[in-house]
């Protein structure tokens, strides 16, 4: 069965200060991860996909990278706006859909 | 350019009573599906459809109902609404499978 886990569960930092978020995964056979970020009241927005291990890709203050068994959301020099629900989702070779962690709820204290 | 458009955006529902969340998309996708996001628990897929016409299970499945009679919409019908389906639903359409997915903004629904 495949498994996603994200730590932490929260995590609050402030204006400036990089961090890294966890998403761990067990597939039978990773066809894609997913990263996610979610507003309060709102629908996730899709972040980054990312393939397969070694892979790394970026947007403005944030990278995600790819290993075999979990994928990291560094996030450098963060600011109060990139508060969020962070979600991290898998789809495996053999699954019938995507698999979502239950998230990182990140806050930015300026 | 609208993306997904999920209606109503928030319900209150007696024990028993029936409704139809609905969902629908502009940008022919031929995958939707339907979560519900509880606290601490993530996303959880109830049904999805792989294109108009076809339709099947997700990990929770039970007290939900799906069509797909066309690619935009995707409506969602709770057949006898209990406490334990209050959450908040998503709707989500993809290019394919395996593509990024594209979310509404959500239905908060309450049973009571």
């Amino acid at each position: 069965e495949d498994q996603v886990t994200q730590s932490p569960e929260a995590l609050r930092l402030q204006e400036g200060e990089s961090s890294s978020l966890n998403c761990s995964y067990t597939v039978s056979g990773l066809r894609g991860l997913f990263w996610y970020r979610q507003d309060p009241g709102k629908g996730p927005e899709f972040l980054f996909t990312l393939y397969s291990a070694g892979e790394e890709k970026e947007k403005e203050r944030l990278k995600a990278t790819l290993t075999k068994k979990e994928s990291f959301l560094h996030i450098t020099a963060p600011k109060p706006e990139d508060s969020a629900t962070y979600l991290c989702a898998v789809r495996s070779n053999y699954g019938q859909n995507f698999v979502f962690g239950p998230g990182t709820r990140l806050s930015v204290l300026p | 350019n609208a993306g997904v458009t999920q209606t109503p955006k928030f319900q209150v529902l007696k024990t028993g009573q029936s409704m139809t969340l609905q969902c629908a998309q502009d940008m022919n996708h031929e995958y939707m599906s339907w979560y519900r996001q509880d606290p601490g628990m993530g996303l959880r897929l109830i049904h999805y459809s792989v294109g108009a016409g076809i339709t099947d299970q997700g990990e929770v499945p039970n007290g939900y109902n799906v069509s797909r009679s066309t690619t935009e919409d995707f409506p969602l019908r709770l057949l006898s609404a209990a406490p334990s389906q209050t959450s908040v639903y998503f709707c989500a359409s993809s290019y394919q499978g395996d593509t990024e997915a594209f979310f509404g903004q959500g239905t908060r629904l309450t049973v009571v």
